[in-house]
């Protein structure tokens, strides 16, 4: 079973970029898609965009095009979000989530909260 | 990439079932047969139900169930327990490998 752990909690100032870790263990990581989920306070799920660590292929959804990069590193078994510009409205729970499953990620990571405040 | 649509709430007494709807368009739930369901406890992660329409992870109970016609899918859950009482998202491969999540629905066990 796979176990995602996340870094913690950010403050940001708008205008500026946050970089958000997650790190698996216990299952075959690169062979796994990473997608990247967000939450906004009491608002629903967002999906963001994903990777397939084995052969560096992303794809973003539309809304957050040029804004935001996802990476991984195979060798360490993390993926990386990284989101630029941050406006208020980028305060939200980040989730990482990855599985077997084409499209339905099993295993989520606990969340990183990110607050954007000037 | 527009959110699927479910209705806001949905209840029922223990023991009962309900059903909860997620519609969206032919480049979605209609055009892939790949449609999730997950469970979100407040504070907690999503736990994912149901995947590929119908199927279920191993430990989700049988009591969760998936389907789908055209561009709407349905879960439902029968023999409602209180542990049950969580918001529902469904979500769904889309065109250009995107993904997207339904808006959510509330269940409450009465």
């Amino acid at each position: 079973q796979v176990q995602l752990e996340q870094s913690g909690a950010e403050v940001k100032k708008p205008g500026s970029s946050v970089k958000v870790s997650c790190k698996a263990s216990g299952g075959t990581f690169s062979t796994y898609t990473v997608n990247w989920v967000r939450q906004a306070p009491g608002q629903g799920l967002e999906w963001m965009g994903r990777i397939i660590p084995i052969f560096g292929i992303t794809h973003y959804a539309q809304n957050f095009q040029g804004r935001v990069t996802i990476t991984a590193d195979k060798s360490t078994s993390s993926a990386y979000m990284e989101l630029r510009s941050l406006r208020s409205e980028d305060t939200a729970v980040y989730f990482c989530a990855s599985g077997p499953y084409t499209s339905s990620p099993e295993y989520w990571g606990q969340g990183t909260l990110v607050t954007v405040s000037s | 990439q527009s959110a699927l649509t479910q209705p806001p709430s949905a209840s029922g007494s223990p023991g009962q079932s309900v059903t909860i709807s997620c519609t969206g368009t032919s480049s979605d739930v209609g055009g892939y047969n790949y449609v999730s369901w997950y469970q979100q406890h407040p504070g907690k992660a999503p736990k994912l139900m149901i995947y590929e329409v119908n199927k279920r992870p191993s430990g989700v109970p049988d009591r969760f169930s998936g389907s789908k016609s055209g561009n709407t899918a349905s879960l439902t859950v029968s023999g409602l327990q209180a542990e049950d009482e969580a918001d529902y998202y469904c979500s769904s491969y889309a065109d250009s490998n995107a993904g997207v999540f339904g808006t959510g629905t509330k269940v409450t066990v009465l």
